[in-house]
């Protein structure tokens, strides 16, 4: 079976720091992985989302960026955190060509103070 | 085109009573419509979903119901419990569309239920 592992859970940076947020998933070959980030109380806003390695599709201009260096892992980076950049970030995944079946990670709570 | 448009923002029923929670779209090449339920804390869970070639669909005590002409869809929890308290959201795809298999997601409703 798959499994989409997310890690880590909580995370408090102080702002001008980097981050970085990794994603693994098992079990599945050629997924579509996605970064999410939902503010307190609101909606899914999708961040950046990838078809393949080194193919990443940015949605909302940022100060976040995403890398895909294997097959299987998708990183969430900054160079350095904005008190904006709080929030709770998810990772997902759906297999190749196909619309349905997403499955989210169980999310890591950014705080940059 | 993109969005998907639901309502409402929040809800508060009691238990035992049926929660409806609506979805609207614009774009009639959507063809997969899910419903995830995200309890705090956590990542959003499928909950069910449907098809256009289908009106309504039973899982439990969830129903989805379908009106293809009216580009709605909706939400209902029959015999709602407290442990059904969560934030729902409604999504639309192209569901074979390689390359552009986005879920377009509503806005969320956060529902409790009280006992």
């Amino acid at each position: 079976s798959q499994t989409i592992h997310q890690w880590p859970a909580t995370l408090v940076q102080p702002v001008g720091s980097p981050l970085s947020l990794e994603c693994t998933v098992e079990g599945t070959s050629n997924p579509n992985l996605y970064w999410y980030r939902q503010a307190a109380g609101r909606g899914l806003q999708l961040l950046f989302y990838s078809v393949g390695i080194g193919q990443i599709s940015s949605e909302v201009p940022q100060n976040l960026s995403a890398s895909r260096p294997q097959d299987r892992q998708f990183i969430l980076s900054s160079k350095k955190l904005l008190l904006s950049d709080s929030g709770f970030y998810l990772c997902a995944w759906s297999r190749r060509g196909v619309g349905y079946g997403y499955t989210f990670g169980s999310g890591t709570r950014l705080t940059v103070v | 085109q993109q969005q998907v448009k639901q309502s409402p923002q929040s809800l508060i029923v009691q238990k035992g009573g049926i929660p409806i929670i609506n979805c609207a779209y614009e774009n009639t090449a959507f063809d997969y419509f899910p419903w995830y339920q995200q309890f705090p804390g956590k990542g959003p869970a499928l909950l069910i979903a449907i098809r256009p070639d289908v009106s309504e669909k039973k899982e439990g005590r969830f129903t989805i119901s379908f009106n293809k002409s009216a580009k709605q869809f909706s939400l209902h929890i029959m015999d709602s419990q407290p442990g059904d308290s969560a934030t729902y959201f409604c999504a639309a795809s192209i569901g074979r569309n390689f390359g552009n298999e986005k879920l377009t997601f509503g806005t969320g409703t956060r529902l409790t239920i009280i006992p």
